[in-house]
């Protein structure tokens, strides 16, 4: 079935530098990429996303890559601050067609960020 | 607008004791999702559904049922709850044949004793 693997589980960066999260999807057929931002105790929110006709998108600070071939896409988040701190958790879907899909999650990462 | 909404917020049952959550949107989306998160574990999807009176299963539909009473309410009903049932459980919805986000509910966090 579809798996979506999320590296790493955990990673701590000194504010201001970037941070980087990967992930790796099975199902060929997902063509939509979202990435979530959980805040503790509180529900996920999307922060960003990308198509797979996109290679990459880029909104301020954060940016995603995707590599359709090797089936990986990344979150690189630059200057970090402490408001990023949080578990940030990617998704691969199939998305535009005329019937739901499943929407599946690797299982996160926590981001925690150094003063 | 209230986006998605889960009653309850919290809730404690004994083992073998059986609930219903319940989540009602008024996006007027077509999709709506149940996942449980457990801690190292992401989010789970349990069920989903494409429309009134479809389901599907999902990564752990063990011990679960659910119900898409019509467009606006998905519940999910543990019949028999399990200590390993213990979690947080978010419902979420989105519209069909987009390329669009899901919306969480605030969750129910649901021990099990």
């Amino acid at each position: 079935g579809e798996n979506v693997e999320q590296h790493p589980s955990t990673l701590s960066v000194q504010e201001g530098d970037s941070a980087v999260i990967k992930c790796t999807y099975s199902d060929s057929a997902s063509n939509y990429f979202p990435w979530y931002k959980q805040e503790l105790g509180k529900r996920p929110q999307l922060i960003i996303d990308i198509r797979s006709n996109v290679g990459e998108k880029k909104d301020q600070r954060i940016a995603v890559t995707l590599n359709k071939t090797a089936k990986h896409f990344s979150l690189h988040i630059t200057e970090t601050q402490p408001e990023d701190s949080a578990v940030y958790f990617c998704a691969a879907h199939r998305s535009g067609y005329s019937s739901a899909s499943k929407i599946i999650f690797g299982s996160g990462t926590r981001l925690s960020i150094r003063p | 607008n209230a986006g998605v909404t889960q009653t309850p917020k919290f809730q404690v049952l004994k083992t073998g004791q059986s609930m219903t959550l319940q989540c009602a949107q008024d996006m007027n989306h077509n999709s709506m999702y149940w996942y449980r998160q457990d801690p190292g574990m992401g989010l789970r999807l349990i069920y989903y559904s494409a429309s009134e009176g479809t389901t599907d299963k999902g990564e752990v539909p063990n011990g679960y049922n659910v119900s898409r009473l019509n467009k606006r309410e998905f519940s999910l009903r543990l019949e028999s709850a399990a200590p390993s049932q213990t979690s947080v459980y978010f419902c979420a919805s989105s519209r069909t044949g987009d390329y669009t986000e899901a919306f969480f509910g605030q969750g129910t966090r649901l021990t099990v004793v």
